[in-house]
């Protein structure tokens, strides 16, 4: 069992939209979850961080965790085509521990 | 504040030859990870550094890669010989806590092609 999982994709959404992207993690006592965005040929950027059950905004992204479905997710309103890019879900057992991270989901936000 | 720097940004070897990339994390940051992505993956981990000394490399195959951070700044990883499943993007990364509590950094990578 992979210790963090993506559903990979392809998602495409149109300009606008709503854009749902989730991760299952394998670990109940992992305690912090990140997630990133890396464009094609690009290195990964943090976008969000969430460390208790629930929801965190920051602008048009919203990150929630349900610790009990060991489950997180990212979602983007108002999509943009800048925002298409592949999006990664990082999982940390403990602080001092690495981060796991999942295999991406390629998200392309049609004009 | 300058960013996590790496070099080269491309590298092409034939198999068997021998190859090292060097990594500058943010300035005070304590932690730094050697991450590496294959095409299509998520990054793995192959060894982290708390200052000068080795937190985690359980992952790091150790018959043929190396690294050191001697003087708790900058790291060199180092492969050889190289393999042709080793073609990858080497990331490296620093946080100023361990574990990166507050998330990485990571620098533009080193592209690795082993032909």
């Amino acid at each position: 069992q992979k210790e963090v999982e993506q559903n990979s994709g392809p998602l495409s959404v149109p300009e606008g939209a709503i854009a749902s992207l989730n991760c299952t993690y394998s670990d109940r006592g992992s305690q912090s979850f990140f997630w990133y965005r890396q464009y094609s040929g690009k290195s990964p950027e943090l976008i969000m961080s969430i460390y208790s059950n629930g929801d965190k905004e920051d602008g048009r992204f919203t990150a929630q965790l349900n610790k009990a479905s060991q489950y997180v997710s990212l979602l983007i309103r108002d999509s943009q085509p800048s925002d298409s890019a592949t999006y990664l879900c990082a999982v940390s057992k403990n602080t001092g521990n690495q981060f796991y991270f999942g295999t991406g989901t390629s998200l392309t936000v049609i004009p | 504040e300058a960013g996590v720097a790496q070099s080269p940004r491309y590298k092409i070897i034939e198999k068997r030859q021998s190859v090292a990339f060097w990594c500058n994390p943010i300035s005070g940051h304590a932690t730094l990870y050697w991450y590496q992505q294959i095409l299509g993956q998520g990054p793995k981990l192959l060894i982290q550094f708390q200052n000068n000394g080795v937190v985690d490399d359980s992952q790091l195959p150790k018959d043929r890669f190396s690294a050191e951070r001697l003087k708790g700044v900058d790291s060199t990883l180092k492969i050889q010989p190289a393999k042709l499943e080793d073609s990858a993007v080497y990331l490296c990364a620093s946080s100023l806590n361990p574990g990166g509590g507050d998330g990485y950094t990571f620098g533009s990578g080193t592209r690795l092609t082993v032909v």
